[in-house]
Parts: structure tokens; sequence; C-alpha cells
């Protein structure tokens, strides 16, 4: 089975900071990967699939990108409503389509 | 507009089964795969099996073999998964999740899940 680790697994920023959240995967998945943004008590929303896909009626401020077994979900202003935990998810090895461990983005 | 809707929370003693179902509706209910997703409390998400709600052909988990059973219902566009030999480390948030996909000339399909159910809480406790 294919392994995602995601790093950091916890950040501390601010409002207007840059975000930078890296997944890696145990073996290479070209650009099968999606990121999914989830607040408190909520489902996951799509932000990200093909690896730098954004979703339909996401913000510009969202963006992907990577290859193989490296990628990042890039938050270039961070902005209130971000405050959230994200997941990286590998759609390569169908119908496996594993989660990362999530990273949980905090109010500094 | 594509809306997944799923049953209520269930309270179940440890040994029994639980059965959570997924109402789709505002799209062709046999067109788009179903995925089913858990999340224990504090925890990351856990895949655990697809339907293809057209024929009914499912794959699980290796983790939930021989104690899940996803099923489909396409009169009412309902999707169900029930597990059984409930234990505590089942309690958990089961989520229903469509999955689309865009065609890539020369690769496999890019897939996504694209739209959610709410959530349904199984409580697992004695």
């Amino acid at each position: 089975d294919i392994q995602l680790t995601q790093s950091p697994s916890f950040l501390s920023a601010s409002v207007g900071d840059r975000v930078t959240i890296t997944c890696r995967a145990s073996q290479g998945i070209s650009s099968y990967l999606a990121w999914y943004q989830q607040k408190p008590g909520k489902a996951p929303k799509l932000l990200i699939y093909a690896a730098s896909t954004l979703q339909s009626g996401v913000p510009s401020r969202f963006s992907g990108s990577g290859s193989g077994t490296e990628f990042t979900l890039t938050i270039s202003s961070l902005q209130p409503e971000d405050f959230a935990t994200y997941y990286c998810q590998q759609l390569n090895s169908y119908p496996l389509f594993t989660f990362g461990p999530g990273t949980k983005v905090d109010i500094k | 507009q594509v809306q997944l809707v799923q049953s209520g929370a269930e309270v179940k003693k440890p040994g029994a089964s639980v059965k959570v179902s997924c109402k789709a509706s505002g799209y062709t209910f046999t067109s788009y795969y179903m995925h089913w997703v858990r999340q224990a409390p504090g925890q990351g998400l856990e895949w655990m099996g697809i339907i293809n709600p057209s024929g009914g052909s499912t794959s699980y988990a290796q983790k939930f073999q021989g104690r899940v059973t996803m099923t489909r219902d396409t009169s009412t566009s309902t999707v169900y998964m029930e597990l059984s030999s409930l234990r505590s480390e089942d309690t958990a948030v089961y989520y229903c999740a469509r999955v689309d996909w865009i065609a890539v000339a020369g690769t496999e399909p890019q897939y996504y899940f694209d739209y959610w159910g709410q959530g349904t809480l199984v409580t697992v406790s004695s």
C-alpha cells in the first residue's frame, strides 16, 4: 500500500502569512494527489486535485504543486477562515485512495 | 445541487452491527461511484471502501474485509454501509463521498472526492 506522510503535523501562523504544507508518498504517484480542508465538526472539502488543479469555487490563494513523491500545498496569504486541518490523498492505487495524517493550521 | 444526506447518529453495543445510509440527490445516482471514509475522534481520515451504484460491485479495505458490506438501492438513490462485530475502536464519524474524475490523454483518469455527506457518528459502548 502507498503511505503518505505530511509535514509539519502542526503549524502556528498569523493572518497574512504564507503557509506551505508538504506531503510525501512512499512511492511515485505521478500527479494523482488531492488536498482537502476540514474544519471541526464538518466534512472535508476538496481544494485541489491532480496535484495542482484548483477546485471550482476555491480561492486562488490556495495552490498545489509537485509530482512523483513530493507535493506541496501553499496558502499565499492566510485568512481567518483558513484555520483548519489539511489532508492530502493519493488517488494512484485505484480504488484504495489513502489519506495523509493531516496538518493542523492554528492561530499564532 | 448535489447533496449527500446521511442517516442520524447511532449508539451500539460491542458485537452489534450498524447500517448507515447516504441518500444522493441532484445528479444521476448510477453515474458516480461512492466511497466510505471514517474518522475516529481526534484522528485522521481512513478509507473503507467503494461501491459502484450502477452494478453494485464493491471493493473494501483489507482492514474491514469480512466485517463491512456496502449496498445500494437505485430506486431511492441511496447507498448503505453496514459494519458488523462492532468494537470500541469503531467509534467514529462515517462519511460517504462521491468520486468524480477527469480524463487525461494517455494516462489514467484523475479522481477526486468532490461531494461528501455530513457524516454519521457511530458510538460503540457497553
